[in-house]
């Protein structure tokens, strides 16, 4: 069974600094993988997905993440953080032709002035 | 972008009562919805996978009777809490499987039993 670990559960970042969230899967078969973020009380807008091909996926606002097969991580990284990046992330995987997605516990990502 | 509209955002109901969760997927056809429950501070857990036209698959754990799941048509899918109790009192999110690793998350339900 597939399962996704978020190891940190608060990340408080300067702004402008850059930052990364720890993801970590667990998956006996191949796997797609994909961060979300969630905004106060609002539902999950997809930020950034790895399907196949290059291992190192971006997004529109400046995150990205790689894929590391070995290591079973998939990181979210940004260079320099906003105020307006403060929210939850979650990093979720579903295992190939099983569309059913399984979310690790997020991680608050504050960003300090 | 595909959209789905999750209906009302927010509800406060009575105990005892039942609320209907509505989520319509506006410009592509779903045919599978996945419905889950977020507990404040923490992840999002799969309630149920509704496919169109035949019975919701419930994941270990979620009262079926309870919970009450319809996908009839290929763009509307509801999730009815029956007999809501103070416990039931979460955020739910619902989410239209596109295949190939597409998902679009409707925008959340807010429910408040009193």
């Amino acid at each position: 069974a597939q399962s996704v670990t978020q190891l940190d559960s608060q990340v408080p970042v300067f702004e402008e600094a850059p930052v990364e969230l720890r993801c970590n899967y667990s998956s006996s078969v191949s796997v797609y993988l994909f961060w979300y973020v969630q905004y106060p009380n609002q539902g999950l807008q997809l930020l950034l997905k790895y399907l196949s091909g290059s291992t190192l996926v971006e997004s529109i606002n400046g995150f990205e993440a790689e894929f590391n097969k070995s290591q079973t991580s998939f990181h979210l990284r940004k260079p320099s953080v906003h105020i307006s990046d403060t929210a939850e992330y979650f990093c979720a995987v579903s295992e190939g032709g099983n569309e059913k997605l399984t979310f690790g516990t997020g991680t608050r990502l504050t960003i300090i002035p | 972008g595909a959209v789905v509209s999750q209906h009302p955002s927010r509800v406060i109901c009575k105990s005892g009562t039942s609320v209907k969760i509505e989520c319509r997927s506006l410009d592509f056809q779903a045919t599978t919805m996945f419905w889950y429950r977020q507990f404040p501070k923490k992840s999002l857990m799969l309630m149920a996978t509704s496919n169109e036209g035949s019975k919701a698959t419930y994941e270990q754990g979620v009262e079926k009777d309870k919970f009450l799941i319809n996908h009839a048509s290929l763009t509307l899918s509801t999730l009815t809490v029956t007999s809501a109790h103070p416990e039931d009192s979460s955020f739910y999110i619902c989410s239209a499987g596109q295949g190939s690793g597409g998902y679009t998350f409707g925008s959340g339900t807010r429910l408040t039993v009193v």
